[in-house]
């Protein structure tokens, strides 16, 4: 039972190029999340997937594109990084699907993005 | 808007030396208050979730507390190993998110 996981750990990007970050759960929960963590701001909800096929924009969106694949998957897409996307990405889950974001979130280990 | 603030920011003990983590919020409409820990380098770890005034919930060396304006963290004889940054985060219920507090970083010196 590895929870969640998340590929790649770090990654370096130039400014204008595009990536992936994944995210798996192997805990079958319906919600998915994807935050954003830089140093002296709390962790920031980018978007949010309550249940397969359905996703929102949490509370800093912009710049930022995401797939809910299956019930295990929420990948986010970064279409042309800037400097200001440099940052560590966690990706979280919790069972709830009516109210996402009213129970524990379980979170993977993170990766480091540094854009040049 | 819903605001979390946590004090101090850093914290150093020695070995055995009880303390208390404080989390202020100032929402509209508590449904929940959690409290995370984070290692160097890792994701964060659920500790604990409480949901009204008067709630108590313990673990290990770790109790946490919460009244109608915050919430605390009290560490009875810490050991070395406990040394984290620990998170706290309210639900409010008019979002689907949770806000987070920026955290302190609590080193237990031997």
């Amino acid at each position: 039972n590895a929870g969640v996981t998340q590929t790649p750990k770090f990654q370096v990007l130039k400014t204008g190029q595009s990536m992936t970050l994944q995210c798996a759960q192997d805990m079958n929960h319906n919600s998915m999340y994807w935050y954003r963590q830089d140093p002296g701001m709390g962790l920031r909800l980018i978007y949010y997937s309550a249940s397969e096929g359905t996703t929102d924009k949490g509370e800093v969106p912009n710049g930022y594109n995401v797939s809910r694949l299956n019930k295990r998957e929420f990948s986010l897409r970064l279409e042309s990084a800037a400097p200001s996307q440099t940052s560590v990405y966690f990706c979280a889950s919790s069972e709830a699907h009516v109210y996402p974001g009213t129970d524990t979130q379980y979170f993977g280990p993170g990766t480091r993005l540094t854009v040049l | 808007e819903d605001q979390v603030t946590q004090s101090p920011e850093a914290l150093r003990l020695q070995e055995g030396e009880s303390s208390s983590l404080n989390c202020s919020y100032t929402v509209s409409g508590l449904r929940g208050l959690f409290w995370y820990r984070q290692d160097p380098g890792k994701g964060p770890e659920f500790l604990f979730t409480l949901y009204s005034a008067g709630e108590e919930k313990e673990k290990e060396r770790l109790k946490a507390t919460l009244t109608k304006k915050e919430s605390f963290l009290h560490i009875t004889a810490p050991k070395p190993e406990d040394s984290a940054t620990y998170l706290c985060a309210v639900h409010t219920g008019t979002a689907s998110k949770l806000t987070f507090g920026t955290g302190t970083r609590l080193q237990v010196m031997l």
